[in-house]
Protein backbone atom coordinates (compact mmCIF):
# COMPACT_ATOMS: atom_id res chain seq x y z
CA UNK A 1 0.00 0.00 0.00
CA UNK A 2 1.48 3.52 -0.59
CA UNK A 3 1.63 5.90 1.84
CA UNK A 4 -0.12 8.77 -0.15
CA UNK A 5 -3.15 7.63 -2.21
CA UNK A 6 -4.22 10.17 -5.21
CA UNK A 7 -7.26 10.21 -6.24
CA UNK A 8 -8.41 9.53 -9.16
CA UNK A 9 -5.95 8.29 -11.07
CA UNK A 10 -6.92 9.46 -14.32
CA UNK A 11 -9.60 12.84 -14.94
CA UNK A 12 -10.67 14.02 -18.31
CA UNK A 13 -13.00 16.62 -18.24
CA UNK A 14 -14.16 19.82 -20.65
CA UNK A 15 -12.71 23.44 -20.49
CA UNK A 16 -14.90 25.21 -18.05
CA UNK A 17 -15.77 22.60 -15.44
CA UNK A 18 -14.79 22.31 -11.91
CA UNK A 19 -12.64 19.62 -10.36
CA UNK A 20 -11.40 18.51 -7.43
CA UNK A 21 -8.30 16.07 -7.06
CA UNK A 22 -7.63 14.35 -3.39
CA UNK A 23 -4.21 12.86 -1.47
CA UNK A 24 -5.15 10.53 1.55
CA UNK A 25 -2.96 8.76 3.88
CA UNK A 26 -3.22 7.56 7.41
CA UNK A 27 -0.34 9.23 8.70
CA UNK A 28 0.36 13.05 9.77
CA UNK A 29 2.59 14.78 7.89
CA UNK A 30 3.96 18.54 9.02
CA UNK A 31 3.21 20.09 5.48
CA UNK A 32 2.11 18.94 1.72
CA UNK A 33 3.47 19.94 -1.51
CA UNK A 34 1.60 20.38 -4.42
CA UNK A 35 3.54 19.63 -8.01
CA UNK A 36 2.27 19.77 -11.45
CA UNK A 37 3.92 18.06 -14.12
CA UNK A 38 3.43 18.69 -17.64
CA UNK A 39 4.39 16.48 -20.18
CA UNK A 40 8.28 15.97 -20.80
CA UNK A 41 9.24 18.02 -17.75
CA UNK A 42 10.02 17.56 -14.41
CA UNK A 43 7.50 18.60 -11.72
CA UNK A 44 7.24 22.11 -10.73
CA UNK A 45 6.12 23.13 -6.89
CA UNK A 46 2.67 24.85 -6.75
CA UNK A 47 1.93 25.30 -2.90
CA UNK A 48 3.12 24.32 0.14
CA UNK A 49 0.79 23.90 2.76
CA UNK A 50 1.59 23.60 6.70
CA UNK A 51 -1.13 24.47 8.83
CA UNK A 52 -3.88 21.70 9.45
CA UNK A 53 -7.27 23.79 8.12
CA UNK A 54 -4.80 25.68 5.96
CA UNK A 55 -6.91 26.83 2.65
CA UNK A 56 -4.21 28.29 0.17
CA UNK A 57 -5.53 29.93 -3.56
CA UNK A 58 -3.59 30.08 -6.94
CA UNK A 59 -5.55 32.08 -9.09
CA UNK A 60 -8.22 29.17 -10.15
CA UNK A 61 -6.23 26.96 -7.68
CA UNK A 62 -7.67 26.31 -4.11
CA UNK A 63 -5.56 24.05 -1.75
CA UNK A 64 -6.53 22.60 1.43
CA UNK A 65 -4.86 20.89 4.34
CA UNK A 66 -7.07 18.80 5.95
CA UNK A 67 -7.59 19.59 9.58
CA UNK A 68 -5.35 16.36 11.32
CA UNK A 69 -2.82 17.12 8.39
CA UNK A 70 -3.42 13.80 6.81
CA UNK A 71 -5.16 14.53 3.91
CA UNK A 72 -5.21 17.46 1.32
CA UNK A 73 -7.28 18.87 -1.85
CA UNK A 74 -6.76 20.22 -4.65
CA UNK A 75 -10.09 22.16 -6.20
CA UNK A 76 -9.87 24.19 -9.85
CA UNK A 77 -12.29 26.15 -10.42
CA UNK A 78 -13.22 26.68 -14.28
CA UNK A 79 -10.44 24.83 -15.94
CA UNK A 80 -8.34 25.30 -18.91
CA UNK A 81 -6.54 23.17 -21.60
CA UNK A 82 -3.18 24.33 -19.71
CA UNK A 83 -4.30 23.00 -16.91
CA UNK A 84 -3.70 19.38 -18.23
CA UNK A 85 -0.91 17.54 -16.47
CA UNK A 86 0.25 14.84 -13.80
CA UNK A 87 -0.74 16.70 -10.20
CA UNK A 88 1.55 15.12 -7.35
CA UNK A 89 1.23 16.12 -3.83
CA UNK A 90 4.37 14.97 -1.42
CA UNK A 91 3.77 14.79 1.91
CA UNK A 92 6.91 15.73 4.49
CA UNK A 93 7.60 12.98 7.09
CA UNK A 94 10.73 13.64 9.54
CA UNK A 95 13.46 14.63 7.01
CA UNK A 96 11.91 13.09 3.98
CA UNK A 97 8.98 13.64 1.48
CA UNK A 98 7.05 11.00 0.21
CA UNK A 99 5.23 11.38 -3.11
CA UNK A 100 1.80 10.05 -4.37
CA UNK A 101 1.24 8.11 -7.80
CA UNK A 102 -0.77 11.72 -8.87
CA UNK A 103 -3.50 12.37 -10.45
CA UNK A 104 -3.48 12.92 -14.45
CA UNK A 105 -5.85 15.56 -15.23
CA UNK A 106 -6.70 16.24 -19.27
CA UNK A 107 -9.06 19.15 -20.07
CA UNK A 108 -10.46 19.11 -23.16
CA UNK A 109 -11.27 22.38 -25.14
CA UNK B 1 21.37 28.15 -18.08
CA UNK B 2 19.47 28.32 -15.42
CA UNK B 3 16.76 25.98 -12.72
CA UNK B 4 18.09 22.07 -13.63
CA UNK B 5 19.47 20.80 -16.38
CA UNK B 6 19.56 16.98 -17.14
CA UNK B 7 21.14 15.29 -20.50
CA UNK B 8 20.47 13.06 -22.91
CA UNK B 9 17.17 13.76 -22.61
CA UNK B 10 16.27 10.31 -24.23
CA UNK B 11 18.16 6.84 -23.58
CA UNK B 12 18.04 3.73 -25.50
CA UNK B 13 20.63 1.09 -24.57
CA UNK B 14 20.99 -2.69 -24.78
CA UNK B 15 21.50 -4.60 -21.08
CA UNK B 16 25.08 -4.45 -22.17
CA UNK B 17 25.76 -1.30 -22.57
CA UNK B 18 27.08 1.10 -19.88
CA UNK B 19 25.67 4.94 -19.67
CA UNK B 20 25.77 7.81 -17.68
CA UNK B 21 22.83 10.31 -17.02
CA UNK B 22 24.32 13.74 -15.90
CA UNK B 23 22.52 16.11 -13.85
CA UNK B 24 23.73 20.01 -13.50
CA UNK B 25 21.93 22.28 -11.14
CA UNK B 26 22.14 26.22 -11.29
CA UNK B 27 20.74 27.15 -8.17
CA UNK B 28 23.11 27.28 -5.32
CA UNK B 29 21.46 24.06 -3.61
CA UNK B 30 23.51 21.84 -1.44
CA UNK B 31 21.33 19.05 -1.98
CA UNK B 32 20.78 16.72 -4.92
CA UNK B 33 18.47 13.44 -5.22
CA UNK B 34 17.93 10.69 -7.99
CA UNK B 35 13.98 9.51 -9.07
CA UNK B 36 12.40 6.82 -10.53
CA UNK B 37 9.09 8.14 -12.49
CA UNK B 38 7.19 5.07 -13.89
CA UNK B 39 3.55 4.82 -14.84
CA UNK B 40 1.07 4.81 -11.84
CA UNK B 41 3.85 4.75 -9.21
CA UNK B 42 4.53 7.36 -7.04
CA UNK B 43 8.08 8.68 -7.51
CA UNK B 44 10.60 6.28 -6.11
CA UNK B 45 13.49 8.03 -4.26
CA UNK B 46 16.92 6.69 -5.40
CA UNK B 47 19.88 8.34 -4.01
CA UNK B 48 20.38 11.72 -2.02
CA UNK B 49 23.44 13.95 -1.62
CA UNK B 50 24.26 16.60 0.74
CA UNK B 51 27.16 18.38 0.12
CA UNK B 52 28.65 16.15 -2.39
CA UNK B 53 27.97 13.10 0.33
CA UNK B 54 25.68 10.34 -0.07
CA UNK B 55 23.22 10.84 2.72
CA UNK B 56 20.49 8.09 1.45
CA UNK B 57 20.26 4.60 -0.54
CA UNK B 58 17.40 3.82 -0.83
CA UNK B 59 18.08 -0.43 -1.61
CA UNK B 60 19.13 0.73 -5.01
CA UNK B 61 20.69 -2.74 -7.13
CA UNK B 62 24.10 -1.75 -7.92
CA UNK B 63 23.65 -1.71 -11.67
CA UNK B 64 23.12 2.28 -10.72
CA UNK B 65 26.15 4.17 -9.55
CA UNK B 66 25.15 7.66 -8.35
CA UNK B 67 28.74 10.33 -8.86
CA UNK B 68 28.35 13.21 -6.99
CA UNK B 69 31.84 15.27 -7.65
CA UNK B 70 30.86 18.78 -6.51
CA UNK B 71 27.32 20.19 -5.51
CA UNK B 72 25.93 20.93 -8.73
CA UNK B 73 26.62 18.01 -10.73
CA UNK B 74 25.05 14.64 -10.38
CA UNK B 75 25.30 11.76 -12.56
CA UNK B 76 23.85 8.62 -12.88
CA UNK B 77 25.91 5.79 -14.15
CA UNK B 78 24.28 2.83 -15.60
CA UNK B 79 25.60 -1.18 -16.36
CA UNK B 80 23.89 -3.89 -17.16
CA UNK B 81 20.40 -2.91 -17.12
CA UNK B 82 17.26 -4.91 -17.19
CA UNK B 83 14.27 -4.53 -19.49
CA UNK B 84 11.89 -3.41 -16.02
CA UNK B 85 14.41 -0.45 -15.53
CA UNK B 86 12.72 1.59 -18.21
CA UNK B 87 11.23 4.76 -16.84
CA UNK B 88 12.18 8.47 -16.65
CA UNK B 89 14.98 9.68 -14.11
CA UNK B 90 14.34 12.85 -12.74
CA UNK B 91 17.10 14.71 -10.76
CA UNK B 92 16.05 16.96 -8.13
CA UNK B 93 18.10 19.99 -6.11
CA UNK B 94 17.14 21.37 -3.30
CA UNK B 95 18.58 24.28 -0.83
CA UNK B 96 18.77 21.24 1.77
CA UNK B 97 18.59 18.00 2.14
CA UNK B 98 15.12 16.52 3.46
CA UNK B 99 11.68 18.42 2.73
CA UNK B 100 12.94 21.65 1.12
CA UNK B 101 11.08 22.47 -1.94
CA UNK B 102 12.45 20.41 -4.51
CA UNK B 103 13.03 21.68 -8.15
CA UNK B 104 12.97 19.24 -10.81
CA UNK B 105 14.98 19.03 -14.05
CA UNK B 106 12.95 17.17 -17.15
CA UNK B 107 14.21 14.26 -16.95
CA UNK B 108 15.66 11.18 -18.89
CA UNK B 109 13.33 9.17 -20.48
CA UNK B 110 15.24 5.93 -20.18
CA UNK B 111 14.73 2.59 -22.43
CA UNK B 112 16.26 -0.61 -22.29
CA UNK B 113 15.79 -3.22 -24.78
Amino acid sequence: TQLLEQSPQFLSIQEGENLTVYCNSSSVFSSLQWYRQEPGEGPVLLVTVVTGGEVKKLKRLTFQFGDARKDSSLHITAAQPGDTGLYLCAGARGNKLVFGAGTILRVKS
Amino acid sequence: ETGVTQTPRHLVMGMTNKKSLKCEQHLGHNAMYWYKQSAKKPLELMFVYSLEERVENNSVPSRFSPECPNSSHLFLHLHTLQPEDSALYLCASSLLAGTDTQYFGPGTRLTVL
